[in-house]
């Protein structure tokens, strides 16, 4: 079983649209929580980063935490075709920093 | 802030030659960087964890021999394929965590590696 598992998608839906991404994971241990949108052939572009349980907000994106069952989640609002990109999940334990990723999602937004 | 390049964005090579990749934080310090490789349509695979001043930390199944990392300063990591062949072409990204920061890490923009 991998440690962080992520559907790869693809996901295609029209602008506008409410988009829901997750992950699970299997560590009970990872406290840090991160999603990453990489654009093809360039490197992840960090957008969440929450710490623990709970909910964060940053304009279009929603990023929620429940360590509970082990389930993070991110969405997107009004989605647009800029938002068109593989949506990387990435988990830490602690401040070792080295970073566990899914295997990304990828998201098609269709006008 | 927090921007991360990387030199060259794509280098094409012949079979047993070296390449040397270059990783720099360009408005923050990095005490740590990190190297990732990806192949097409699969994420990211941790290859090994750069600290500045010390050798670096592979993972499991990467050759340290092979993939030589140096951090020899807050700003600049380097990664250098030798004896490169077919099967090390890639897509190889950098990472850097800023220095007194948690888990945030910066990526560079990738360098492509094809070797004929």
């Amino acid at each position: 079983q991998k440690e962080v598992e992520q559907d790869p998608g693809p996901l295609s839906v029209p602008e506008g649209a409410i988009v829901s991404l997750n992950c699970t994971y299997s560590n009970s241990a990872f406290q840090y929580f991160m999603w990453y949108r990489q654009y093809s052939r360039k490197g992840p572009e960090l957008l969440m980063y929450t710490y623990s349980s709970g909910n964060k907000e940053d304009g279009r994106f929603t990023a929620q935490v429940d360590k509970s069952s082990k389930y993070i989640s991110l969405f997107i609002r009004d989605s647009q075709p800029s938002d068109s990109a593989t949506y990387l999940c990435a988990t830490s334990w602690g401040t070792a920093s080295k970073l566990t990723f899914g295997t990304g999602t990828r998201l098609q937004v269709t006008l | 802030g927090a921007v991360v390049s990387q030199h060259p964005s794509r280098v094409i090579c012949k079979s047993g030659t070296s390449v040397k990749i270059e990783c720099r934080s360009l408005d923050f310090q990095a005490t740590t960087m990190f190297w990732y490789r990806q192949f097409p349509k699969q994420s990211l695979m941790l290859m090994a964890t750069s600290n500045e001043g010390s050798k670096a930390t592979y993972e499991q199944g990467v050759e340290k021999d092979k993939f030589l990392i140096n951090h020899a300063s807050l700003t600049l990591s380097t990664l250098t394929v030798t004896s490169a062949h077919p099967e090390d072409s890639s897509f190889y990204i950098c990472s850097a965590k800023r220095t007194g920061s948690y888990n945030e890490q910066f990526f560079g923009p990738g360098t492509r590696l094809t070797v004929l």
